[in-house]
């Protein structure tokens, strides 16, 4: 039982790449979530999904997509990548009303 | 929508000393009330969870938190303290409201630094 499995661990990209940071689960929660962690910030909410086919923005959803096309999948998109989108993501999932389970998170630096 | 304040963004104690997190959260309806820990480096591990019952509820590793729905608070405490514990902590609420998206909202953390 893996859990949640955040892909890759670690990146560097320049201004204005773009690239997908990719979240798996194998325990069929129907709630997945997708935060950013600075410090002093806590987590904030990028989106989230509470099933196949269905997404919704979070609290600071603007330069990121995501579409939800399996029960297991989440990818993240970074579509034209900046400096302030520095930061550490991490994945969640979960069902309805119980605790998140979280990945080791993603770190990224935008150069 | 809820809030969560997490009232100290840093509280330094001795080893073997009690600590008290504090968590204060903002909702108009009934809640889920969470604690996770953070170690360097690490994603987030679930420490206890308030859903219904028994207002007091205990983690495996000592900590408790109380439920106190007229102060609006959800703090975490530990009579005695372990270098180990020497964590990030985060309070999180959902709202258990009916065509709510049941995500929750997370305080902005406090680190726990345990000296020697």
């Amino acid at each position: 039982n893996a859990g949640v499995t955040q892909t890759p661990k670690f990146q560097v990209l320049k201004t204005g790449q773009s690239m997908t940071l990719q979240c798996a689960q194998d325990m069929n929660h129907e709630y997945m979530s997708w935060y950013r962690q600075d410090p002093g910030m806590g987590l904030r909410l990028i989106h989230y999904s509470v099933g196949a086919g269905i997404t919704d923005q979070g609290e600071v959803p603007n330069g990121y997509n995501v579409s939800r096309s399996t029960t297991e999948d989440f990818p993240l998109r970074l579509l034209s990548a900046a400096p302030s989108q520095t930061s550490v993501y991490f994945c969640a999932s979960s069902r309805r009303g119980q605790p998140q389970h979280f990945g080791d998170g993603t770190r990224l630096s935008i150069l | 929508a809820q809030s969560v304040t997490q009232l100290d963004s840093q509280v330094p104690v001795f080893e073997e000393a009690p600590v008290e997190l504090r968590c204060n959260y903002s909702s108009s309806v009934s809640v889920y009330l969470f604690w996770y820990v953070q170690y360097p480096n690490q994603g987030l591990q679930l420490l206890l969870k308030y859903l219904s019952g028994s207002t007091l509820v205990e983690s495996i590793n000592g900590f408790e938190a109380e439920f106190n729905k007229s102060q609006t608070s959800f703090h975490l405490r530990k009579p005695s303290v372990h270098i180990s514990d020497t964590a990030e902590y985060f309070c999180a609420v959902s709202e258990r409201a009916s065509g709510g998206s049941y995500i929750p909202t997370f305080g902005r953390g406090t680190s726990l630094i345990v000296h020697p």
